[in-house]
């Protein structure tokens, strides 16, 4: 069965440091892969989107990456502060399916 | 930003009683969702629309039905709320020509007492 697997255990990490978050699917073929941000009692924030055919993606301190043959991307926070702490999600689709979401992994950044 | 609403934003109400959440949105977005997450749980599709008189049921069963008869309002309704029923739901919209990226709205805390 189609499956997305993100870290259900926080991650912990200093202020200054790099953060890496990881997202893993098996059974999809997906186009393209995206990142959500989620604040408590929000809704989900757009953050970045990497297609099949991109390897990397960078936005300000943020970088995506994407693996077609591990089935994997990780999502990189440079420089990471307190205010980036919240939970992230990775999505994925192909052409015209709608977006499915993984369970999310929460970062917590420490002053 | 995305321009998408809902409301209300917090509701507290009995068991027994029909309620509407509604969502509306500027953007003239062909897609719509309706997501329930519980606090610190992942996100679950409970129904979408393509466009105006399209609905489908999500990947979890629910109880609540939805309509679109309008482009721009994706309202939810319960017609009898129960305790099972307390959740946070989230509105969402893409635009269909993209890549399905979902503009979410502030999402509705209902209470069912």
């Amino acid at each position: 069965s189609q499956k997305i697997e993100q870290n259900s255990e926080a991650l912990n990490i200093q202020e200054g440091k790099t953060a890496t978050l990881t997202c893993n699917y098996t059974n999809y073929s997906p186009a393209y892969l995206q990142w959500y941000r989620q604040d408590p009692g929000r809704g989900p924030v757009f953050l970045l989107l990497i297609r099949e055919n991109e390897k990397e993606k960078r936005k300000e301190r943020l970088k995506v990456t994407f693996d077609t043959t591990l089935k994997q991307s990780l999502f990189h926070i440079t420089a990471s502060q307190p205010a980036d702490s919240a939970t992230y999600l990775c999505a994925l689709a192909r052409g015209f399916q709608k977006l499915v979401f993984g369970t999310g992994t929460r970062l917590l950044v420490s002053p | 930003e995305a321009d998408i609403y809902q409301t209300p934003r917090y509701l507290v109400i009995g068991t027994g009683k029909k309620i509407t959440l509604e969502c509306s949105q500027t953007m003239g977005h062909d897609k719509m969702y309706w997501y329930q997450q519980d606090p610190g749980m992942e996100l679950h599709l409970i129904h979408y629309s393509y466009g105006v008189n399209s609905t489908e049921k999500g990947d979890l069963s629910s109880e609540s039905t939805v309509s679109r008869i309008r482009t721009e309002h994706f309202p939810l309704t319960l017609e009898s709320a129960r305790p099972s029923h307390t959740s946070q739901y989230l509105c969402a919209s893409s635009d269909q020509r993209e890549t399905d990226t979902q503009y979410f709205g502030p999402g509705t805390r209902l209470t069912v007492l």
